[in-house]
């Protein structure tokens, strides 16, 4: 089936730096990709909507300054949190609409620790 | 009012049992509905898709979708360990693109 790769899968930066997370649609073109937030024991909480060629559209209470989306081909969008805090830290996933029907494909998440 | 509700659990049940897993909807427009499991630090992973009202079978995996009721299930047959895991219902309508609305998670253990 249709494949969404992130990366890194665990990240840990110091306090105050920016770190970059990847999602790539390996076997099919995705002109929409979604950047979610989990909690512990929690459901997925959606921060932004990425748009090939296009600034993202960012969910109420999300800071587009400090997350930063590039979505800069049809295969690849990345989220960039600057200036990094220990609040921060969770588990951040992308999804991406497969190539069949209105499937919804998930990365497999990126844990980032901030210290 | 969410407007998808979804019991958190957690279930949790013995090896070999039937699970049956629900979910409840407000938005009358809700068109696809999807089930996903989720490992524990895993991304979720798509177990089933269905349009509009209707079964759909897969294995071990059935979904079930009751639109006059605004009301999703997946039943999960001959349960095994290895379906320990969160189950996330989403649903979308046609005018939404790929945007999915959640329920909150059913927590699901399968006990050998």
């Amino acid at each position: 089936g249709a494949v969404v790769s992130q990366h890194p899968s665990r990240v840990i930066c110091k306090s105050g730096t920016s770190v970059k997370i990847e999602c790539r649609s390996l076997d099919f073109q995705a002109t929409t990709m979604f950047w979610y937030r989990q909690f512990p024991k929690q459901s997925l909480m959606l921060m932004a909507t990425s748009n090939e060629g296009s600034k993202a559209t960012y969910e109420q209470g999300v800071e587009k300054d400090k997350f930063l989306i590039n979505h800069a081909s049809l295969t690849l969008s990345t989220l960039t949190v600057t200036s990094a805090h220990p609040e921060d830290s969770s588990f951040y996933i992308c999804s991406a609409s497969g190539p069949v029907g209105n499937t919804i494909y998930f990365g497999e998440g990126s844990w980032l620790t901030v210290v | 009012q969410k407007e998808v509700e979804q019991d958190p659990g957690p279930l949790s049940v013995p090896e070999g049992a039937i699970v049956s897993l629900n979910c409840t909807y407000s938005n009358s427009a809700f068109q696809y509905f999807m089930w996903y499991r989720q490992y524990s630090r895993k991304g979720p992973e798509l177990l089933m898709y269905t349009y509009s009202s209707g079964n759909k079978e897969d294995g071990r995996f059935t979904a079930q979708v009751d639109k006059s009721s605004k009301y999703i299930s997946l039943f999960i047959r001959d349960s095994q360990p290895s379906d320990s895991a969160t189950y996330l219902c989403a649903m979308k309508a046609e005018t939404s693109g790929s945007r999915l609305t959640f329920g909150e998670g059913t927590q699901l253990t399968v006990n050998p």
